[in-house]
């Protein structure tokens, strides 16, 4: 089975511009994390979903980052208008039922650098 | 809200038993502990999780104290190619909006020849 798939795998964009991640979730999971890791703050929980309704978005920045999961099996976070500060590389998490213990299964991330 | 801390590196060599150990002494109460495993430009990776004594599966144990303030990952035996950062994740907080779910910071464990 294929694991969760990310895109892109790198972006590199100028500050102001929008920008948009995406996260294929693996078949039959219930549950989507974001996450943003840099060097000074580690990885950090940004919004989680259970079942496409977000359970837990405190630790989303601020107003210009926003995530949707148009459907089971994907979901996007879109940060409008982009900072420097917000480059970092971001993850996202599926697991299979709306159980925070339950392991996560990651992809490999998006490196976002913003210029 | 309380933090959860590692140790930021650790030496071994190949053939050693590693124990990494997190301290997460405001654990929620129904958490478990999830220890994951990060190689460069990968996503973490799950290794082991467990809610209280002992759990031990193909790649490690973990010991988790009657009180569950700490956590110590155990990994046997280990070669080259366990280099990589290992993380905690654990809720810490009491639930409602002093809920958080929290990684550590990583712990980079070189395995040397």
């Amino acid at each position: 089975d294929a694991g969760v798939i990310q895109s892109p795998r790198h972006e590199v964009t100028e500050m102001g511009q929008e920008v948009t991640l995406r996260c294929k979730l693996i078949s039959g999971h219930n549950s989507l994390f974001w996450y943003r890791q840099t060097m000074m703050r580690g990885l950090e929980l940004l919004i989680y979903f259970n079942n496409n309704v977000p359970i837990d978005d405190s630790g989303m920045p601020e107003d210009r980052f926003s995530a949707k999961m148009p459907n089971a099996s994907f979901s996007t976070l879109k940060i409008q208008p982009s900072e420097p500060r917000d480059s970092a590389v971001y993850f996202c998490a599926s697991s299979f039922t709306p159980d925070r213990n339950q392991p996560q299964h990651f992809g490999d991330g998006t490196r976002l650098s913003i210029l | 809200l309380a933090k959860t801390t590692q140790p930021i590196s650790m030496d071994s060599y190949e053939g050693q038993e590693v124990n990494i150990t997190c301290s997460h002494n405001n654990i929620a109460t129904n958490d478990y502990i999830t220890w994951y495993q990060q190689f460069p430009s990968q996503g973490p990776r799950f290794i082991i999780q467990g809610y209280k004594t002992k759990v031990t599966n193909e790649v490690a144990s973990l010991f988790i104290p009657a009180d569950r303030k700490s956590s110590t990952l155990s990994l046997p035996r280990v070669s080259l190619s366990d280099t990589a950062v290992y993380y905690c994740l654990v809720g810490v907080g009491s639930g409602g909006s002093n809920y958080k779910l929290t990684f550590g910071k990583g712990t980079l464990l070189t395995v040397n020849p």
